[in-house]
């Protein structure tokens, strides 16, 4: 079964530091592109960044809000995402993705960040 | 700062036929922007219902179906079913970065 698993979230004070990691299974991770999406609560989706597959190098691309605070890397089996300089506004459900065939399957269950003082 | 804009809401009777748009700010949307469109209910995690323009999933019930219609992607559903009361996303591709519209909320009544 093709599988994500989101972890590591959790409350964090403004200004602090936190990595998420999503856990694939039942497929070639190496050959898939990982992608980050969040949800504030009661909003919309937000797409977060991406790292490539390794025939593209595992090259990485930020949307705006976050690019320069948050790192997404990867290794043989899981995809992370290190959020640095946190602000209230980056409070959301956070979902990882797989891009195959210019489609986004499956998709995790989301592990919650809630970033307040 | 590129928009993508979806209807807000829409209201469809059960059985009837409802499109849903996803324009871009910068023109008009092509299959180059490999159009995705996402099913949400509350509570739950987003779910692929169109990839790629008009790619189904094995899931995907055959009622919907994605196209490009007058320079936006567009979601149509034939045949509303009641469980097809949802948050819809639409997301674009734009070289590298991806963009999601604000989502439709669609009611069912």
């Amino acid at each position: 079964e093709v599988q994500l698993v989101e972890s590591g979230g959790g409350l964090v004070q403004p200004g602090g530091s936190l990595k998420l990691s999503c856990a694939a299974s039942g497929f070639t991770f190496s050959g898939s592109a990982m992608h980050w999406v969040r949800q504030a609560s009661g909003k919309g989706l937000e797409w977060v960044g991406r790292i490539s597959n390794k025939a593209n190098s595992y090259a990485t691309a930020y949307a705006a809000s976050v690019k320069g605070r948050f790192t997404i890397s990867r290794d043989d089996s899981t995809a992370y995402l290190q959020m640095n300089g946190l602000k209230t506004e980056d409070t959301a459900l956070y979902y990882c993705s797989r891009l195959i065939d210019w489609g986004f399957d499956p998709w995790g269950q989301g592990t919650l960040v809630t970033v307040s003082s | 700062q590129t928009v993508v804009t979806q209807e807000p809401s829409l209201t469809v009777s059960p059985g009837g036929t409802v499109t849903l748009t996803c324009a871009s700010s910068t023109g008009a949307v092509t299959s180059g922007y490999y159009p995705n469109w996402f099913q949400q209910r509350p509570g739950q995690a987003p779910r692929t219902l169109i990839y790629s323009t008009s790619n189904k999933h094995s899931w995907t019930p055959a009622r919907f179906s994605g196209s490009l219609l007058g320079g936006k992607a567009a979601l149509t559903l034939s045949g509303v079913q009641p469980e097809d009361e949802a948050e819809y996303y639409c997301l674009l591709y734009y070289g590298g970065a991806w963009v999601f519209g604000g989502g439709t909320k669609l009611t069912v009544l």
